[in-house]
Order: C-alpha cells, then structure tokens, then sequence
C-alpha cells in the first residue's frame, strides 16, 4: 500500500480564520480524496480531488468553504476555510491504489486533528 | 443514496474470546466490501476487503463473510487480543459507471472493539 503523509498533524486555530492541510504520497496514484470525521463519529467523503482539473464534491460541501487543488499525482491540498467551531474535525487524505481505475481498494492518511475555538 | 447500518456500536470481550461485527446495506448494485481498523490517533487501516463475487475470505485470525442476497456482511475475529482494541469501521461501493472501480465508498457508524486482557 502506498504510504501517505499529512501536514500538520493537528492544530488549533481561531474562529474566521483558515487553515491548509498538505497531503503527500509517496508513489503516483490516480484517485486521491478528502474524508471528514467529526468527533466519535464515522467518516464523511468531502471531495474527490481531480490531477489538472476542479475538484468533484459531494452533497452539503462547497468549494468555497473547502477549495481543494491536487497540481500532480502525488500531492494535493484541502483548505478549511473562514473556520467555526462546527469545523473541529479529524480530515483524512485517502488514496486509490496505483495508477488504473481498476482497483477498488483506499488507503487513508494519519489524519490532521483541527480544533477551532 | 446507500444507507449502511453497523452493528453492535460497542463490543467487549475477553481475551481469546471471539468476535462479530456485522453490517447491512441497501443498494443491491454495491460490489466491494472493507472493513478498516482506526486506533487512537491514527487513520484508518485496511485490514481486510471482499467481491461480491465471494462469500467468504480470511487472512489468518479475520475473516469476512457476505451474504449478497440478505445484503449483509459481517467481521469475524477469533482468538481476540488486547492488541484487537480499536474501533472498526465497514464501507460498501459500487464500482462508477464506465467501468472503473472508483465509486464512492460509504462507511457505518463504527463500533469500538476492547478486548479486556
């Protein structure tokens, strides 16, 4: 499986501002995406982040509140932005395994533990 | 959407006991099935996954089983160690239309597993 990196592991940062969370991987993989788990709870898909193209998100997130970029296959972005407390979350980077589209297995980050106060 | 139930939400057992995790889904067209350990601080970990087009699969003391026609599957876990001590989560999807893997991967709500030495 490949072996996947977050940026930073945790913060705690104040209500209006925004934060960027890094995601590194260190093979090339197709599909990379962006999942949020909020406190005792179970994990919630924000986007698809798309290699040279806008990301794809799902129902109830927006990309203004949460703009994502992904310049190569290796690297991506998630911004947190104009943060409330409601934001405190863990968010996880996951990755699809290689290059094809074939293969249905993910692999998740370490995760970057957000508190707003 | 798909709707996948998990069950139990909290399970203790002793130390060499055996346990179960079970989960059902709603969306007949689901083809892939993971279950994924998270300890404390960490992201989740893929541990074990099976097709639909198998009933039952195991990797040494786990084992996962699916009934497509009743639509659950469930996570078995013998001879249970404190080490097992975690919260497991199961996903289901459906492969994307155009023939890729990379649907969207629902998850349960996660059950929180202590093995009491």
């Amino acid at each position: 499986s490949a072996v996947i990196s977050q940026k930073p592991s945790r913060d705690i940062c104040q209500r209006g501002t925004s934060l960027t969370i890094q995601c590194q991987v260190d093979s090339q993989v197709t599909m990379m995406f962006w999942y949020r788990q909020q406190p005792g709870q179970s994990l919630t898909l924000i986007a698809t982040a798309n290699q040279g193209s806008e990301a794809t998100y799902e129902s109830g997130f927006v990309i203004d509140k949460f703009p994502i970029s992904r310049p190569n296959l290796t690297f991506s972005t998630l911004t947190v932005s104009n943060m409330s407390p409601e934001d405190s979350s863990i968010y996880l980077c996951s990755v699809g395994r290689g290059l094809s589209g074939l293969y249905n297995e993910q692999f998740f980050g370490p995760g970057t533990r957000l508190t707003v106060l | 959407g798909e709707n996948v139930e998990q069950h139990p939400s909290t399970l203790s057992v002793q130390e060499g006991d055996s346990a179960v995790i079970k989960c059902t889904y709603s969306d007949s067209a689901s083809n892939y099935f993971p279950w994924y350990k998270q300890e404390l601080g960490k992201g989740p970990q893929l541990i074990i996954d099976i097709r639909s087009n198998v009933g039952e699969k195991k990797d040494q003391r786990i084992a996962v089983t699916l009934n497509k026609t009743a639509k659950h599957f469930s996570l078995h876990i013998t001879e249970t160690q404190p080490e097992d001590s975690a919260v497991y989560f199961c996903a289901v999807k459906r492969n994307a239309s155009g023939g890729t893997s990379y649907g969207k991967l629902t998850f349960g709500q996660g059950t929180i597993l202590t093995v009491h030495p």
